[in-house]
């Protein structure tokens, strides 16, 4: 969807170097995931924000943060990036006026290795 | 915490054969219940999902899906399955009044033409 854009979209990097993921959405909503998916274990929550001063642990959060610097953009970093957290990483954002559900619209994914 | 079980991780069907994949949730209260698609190299696509009213939803590209409550079960249905329905499908949860989503593990389908 491109109302929900990642950068960048590939990356490589060594053991202990200090990486960020960007975030960016035009549709106006107002939480914003970030979510790792691994062959086998699905989408795994690593962080939530539900507004520019609200942000949440996920199930995995350990070895990442965040920063929600505007509405719009919500940016990951592994401050010591180690191999274990080579993944794909996929940003989404939902709204809290969707009627039933909180439907979550995903960004195009970036993929991390970390040698 | 709520879980979320598919059955299959993996299936393998022919071109227009039927599809029935597995997704059973584990909360008993009250609950959203999605399906999402990804297909080869790209992000993921909500297929449909369920919040109140008809058990059964239909959603895009001819599946549908069955909410019954007793058996905590949310599983998704395509009477004829094409190549291009190759992908991999989660079923996702939100407990009414939570605001996050629990996926499962996901199924990877392989439709051979």
């Amino acid at each position: 969807d491109a109302d929900v854009t990642q950068t960048p979209r590939n990356r490589i990097t060594k053991t202990g170097k200090r990486i960020m993921l960007e975030c960016s959405q035009t549709k106006g909503h107002d939480r914003m995931y970030w979510y790792r998916q691994d062959p086998g274990l699905g989408l795994r929550l690593i962080y939530y924000s539900f507004d520019v001063k609200d942000i949440n642990k996920g199930e995995i959060s350990d070895g990442y943060s965040v920063s929600r610097q505007a509405q719009a953009k919500f940016s990951l970093s592994l401050e010591s990036a180690i191999p274990n957290q080579t993944a794909l990483y996929f940003c989404a954002t939902s709204d809290t006026g969707t009627v039933g559900g909180d439907t979550q619209y995903f960004g195009p994914g970036t993929r991390l290795t970390v040698l | 915490a709520q879980s979320v079980s598919q059955h299959n991780h993996h299936v393998i069907l022919s071109e227009a054969a039927s599809l029935e994949l597995g997704c059973n949730y584990s909360y008993g209260g009250t609950v959203n219940l999605f399906w999402y698609v990804q297909y080869p190299g790209q992000h993921l696509q909500l297929l449909l999902k369920y919040f109140s009213g008809d058990p059964l939803v239909k959603g895009i590209k001819g599946f549908e899906a069955e909410f019954i409550k007793s058996k905590f079960s949310f599983n998704l249905r395509k009477p004829s399955v094409q190549w291009s329905d190759t992908a991999e499908y989660f079923c996702a949860v939100n407990p009414s009044g939570y605001s996050t989503l629990t996926f499962g593990k996901g199924t990877m389908l392989l439709v051979s033409p």
